[in-house]
Order: C-alpha cells, then sequence, then structure tokens
C-alpha cells in the first residue's frame, strides 16, 4: 500500500516555463513533506520541505503547496532550466511512520531547451 | 568534503558471495540509514543505527547485517549473495537537533550480481 503517490511517472517542459510536480498522500499522520532532487549515479539531494501547519514554502525558484484537505502536495519550479532536467522524489514524515521517511516512486522532468 | 561518501561505487560479483558496503558521514549526525532502490525506483528503507544502536531493521534478508563501528559508520555486510539482491544501496544521515528531518545521501553503491 503506497502511501505517498506521484502518478507521473515522467513530466517533459519547455525551459523558461513552470514545472508542476505532484504528490498525492494517504496517511493524514504525516506532518512534514519534503521534496528531494536525483540525477543519474548520484543520491538524492534535498530540495525543500513544508511543515504541516503550513500551506506554502518559497525559496526562489522552488515553491512546495501543500493542500491537506486533499492530501496534496505540489512542487512548482519557475521558470524551469535544463539544470533542473533530474527525478523529483516526494517524501513524507510523521509519528506514526515512525518518523521514517516514506517516499514517492520519483517523477522524471525533463526541461526541452 | 563529501558529506556522506560511501565505498565503492560499483559492485560486480558473482552469487554467493559475501560483500561489504561502506558508509561513513562528517555531518556529525546521530542517525544513519541504508535504503534499497529497487527495479521500480522505490526507496526501500533496509535499516537506521542511532548512536550505534539499530533502532529501526525492516524485513529483510538475514542475509544482510549492519555493522556500526561509531556513529560516523555504518557498513551493509551482505552474505551469501543473490541475483535479487542486484540494486542501488544508498546510505544516509539525519541529525537529530531540533525537527531536523532532512536525510542526507551518499551517492548510492551500484551492485550487480551475476
Amino acid at each position: 500500500d503506497q502511501q505517498v503517490k506521484q502518478n507521473s511517472p515522467s513530466l517533459s517542459v519547455q525551459e523558461g516555463r513552470i514545472s508542476i510536480l505532484n504528490c498525492d498522500y494517504t496517511n493524514s499522520m504525516f506532518d512534514y513533506f519534503l521534496w528531494y532532487k536525483k540525477y543519474p549515479a548520484e543520491g538524492p539531494t534535498f530540495l525543500i520541505s513544508i511543515s504541516s501547519i503550513k500551506d506554502k514554502n518559497e525559496d526562489g525558484r522552488f515553491t512546495v503547496f501543500l493542500n491537506k484537505s486533499a492530501k496534496h502536495l505540489s512542487l512548482h519550479i519557475v521558470p524551469s532550466q535544463p539544470g533542473d532536467s533530474a527525478v523529483y522524489f516526494c517524501a513524507a514524515v510523521g509519528m506514526d511512520s515512525n518518523y521514517q521517511l516514506i517516499w514517492g516512486a520519483g517523477t522524471k522532468l525533463i526541461i526541452k531547451p | 568534503d563529501t558529506a556522506v561518501s560511501q565505498t565503492p561505487k560499483y559492485l560486480v560479483t558473482q552469487m554467493g558471495n559475501d560483500k561489504s558496503i561502506k558508509c561513513e558521514q562528517n555531518l556529525g549526525h546521530d542517525t544513519m540509514y541504508w535504503y534499497k532502490q529497487d527495479s521500480k525506483k522505490f526507496l526501500k528503507i533496509m535499516f537506521s543505527y542511532n548512536n550505534k544502536e539499530l533502532i529501526i531493521n525492516e524485513t529483510v534478508p538475514n542475509r544482510f547485517s549492519p555493522k556500526s563501528p561509531d556513529k560516523a559508520h555504518l557498513n551493509l555486510h551482505i552474505n551469501s549473495l543473490e541475483l535479487g539482491d542486484s540494486a542501488v544501496y544508498f546510505c544516509a544521515s539525519k541529525g537529530t537537533n531540533a525537527y531536523q528531518e532532512t536525510q542526507y545521501f551518499g551517492p548510492g553503491t551500484r551492485l550487480l550480481v551475476l
């Protein structure tokens, strides 16, 4: 049973446009959400996070939105750059998961020049 | 300076062999993890160590044994390797100050069992 789902295996976006990556979760006890970025042959690197008490967190070109009622979060990248091409993982954590990170399957983002 | 390092980066071996993967972090973190990324790209936690004590042991075969000589190191030993063990293994670490849930990952070890 996947508690964190990223339903789009891949996403292709034109350079300069907005990239929107989506993530859904089923466990209402999650209280912290993170996005990681992964290049081929490298480990995941932390990108941005959001606490469940907030609905938005912004860091430069990256903004994460959280809709608790819909159990949905999204990562917005604007403007998209070629270096953003990577696999993006959504992860969630909470007391219910014993503070283990529960990971989505990832979305491969391809930025077209 | 690499925050979380793993060696080797690539490991090709025969079925039935015993191998080890090493992990070191220089972040002063108290908690370290081993993950396995399967063929579907899911990251599955295998083990977690906090201050040299095992605190999570997911249902992995007992052929896998983590060993932590000190809190900066968490090594993974695998006995009697099987074809299905082929995967990418990631080490990660996490601080325990305040509400720190960010995990820092090593570059991964690509294990291929022939």
